[in-house]
């Protein structure tokens, strides 16, 4: 089955510092979404990907999807306090009925 | 529209009793979830609804599981008999097609003791 595993589990940063997760699935994808979920909330959506090698950005966040279409990254730069959280990747796959798989997780803190 | 709603926020059962959670996806969503989330892991998939088709069910849910969605509106997810180790967050989402972004409610925490 379809397997989505992201790295690093956990990062602590100085505030300021850019921080990097990656995410990478046992199958193609169709899309790939991302998600933050702050502690005690629920996943909320920050943006999706489609097409390989896709890149695009959102102020201080760079999306990249992979050329085979089966890795991600999201990468911040100049952490601040407001971007703590954990962070998902969601994989889609192909065809059938495109079954969305979250990854395991990054759990970002920013030290101030 | 108000986003996607569940209730009850919070459930406190016994071992073996059954339980119900019911989630409010939004109005014109097709695609209904649900996951399971417990501390430190992502969202895991239980089941997801096309309209009021059940198009695919977690190898992981046991029977004691089931979830409905009578006329593609509301959703409910039943456990029968719960267990200790189903104490966790239970979590409903909804988007317009698969790929469209999915909008998750707050939630439903179970605790079994």
């Amino acid at each position: 089955g379809q397997q989505v595993m992201q790295i690093p589990q956990y990062q602590h940063v100085q505030e300021g510092e850019d921080f990097t997760t990656y995410c990478n699935s046992s199958t193609t994808l169709s899309n790939i979404q991302w998600y933050k979920q702050r502690p005690g909330g629920h996943p909320v959506f920050l943006i999706q990907l489609v097409k390989s090698g896709e890149v695009k950005k959102q102020k201080r966040l760079t999306f990249q999807f992979g050329e085979a279409k089966k890795n991600s990254s999201l990468h911040i730069t100049a952490t601040q306090t407001t971007d703590v959280g954990t962070y998902f990747c969601a994989g889609i796959g192909l065809g059938g009925y495109q079954k969305v798989t979250f990854g395991t997780g990054t759990k970002l803190q920013v030290i101030p | 529209d108000t986003g996607v709603s569940q209730d009850p926020r919070h459930k406190i059962t016994k071992r073996g009793q059954n339980v119900t959670f019911r989630c409010d996806p939004i109005s014109e969503h097709n695609r209904l979830y649900w996951y399971r989330q417990t501390l430190g892991q992502g969202p895991e998939f239980l089941t997801y609804f096309q309209n009021e088709a059940q198009l695919e069910k977690s190898r992981l849910l046991s029977d004691r599981f089931s979830a409905e969605r009578p006329k593609g509106s509301f959703s409910t997810l039943e456990i029968q008999r719960t267990e200790q180790g189903d104490s966790a967050m239970y979590l409903c989402a909804s988007s317009l097609t698969a790929t469209y972004e999915q909008y998750f409610g707050p939630g439903t925490r179970l605790t079994v003791t």
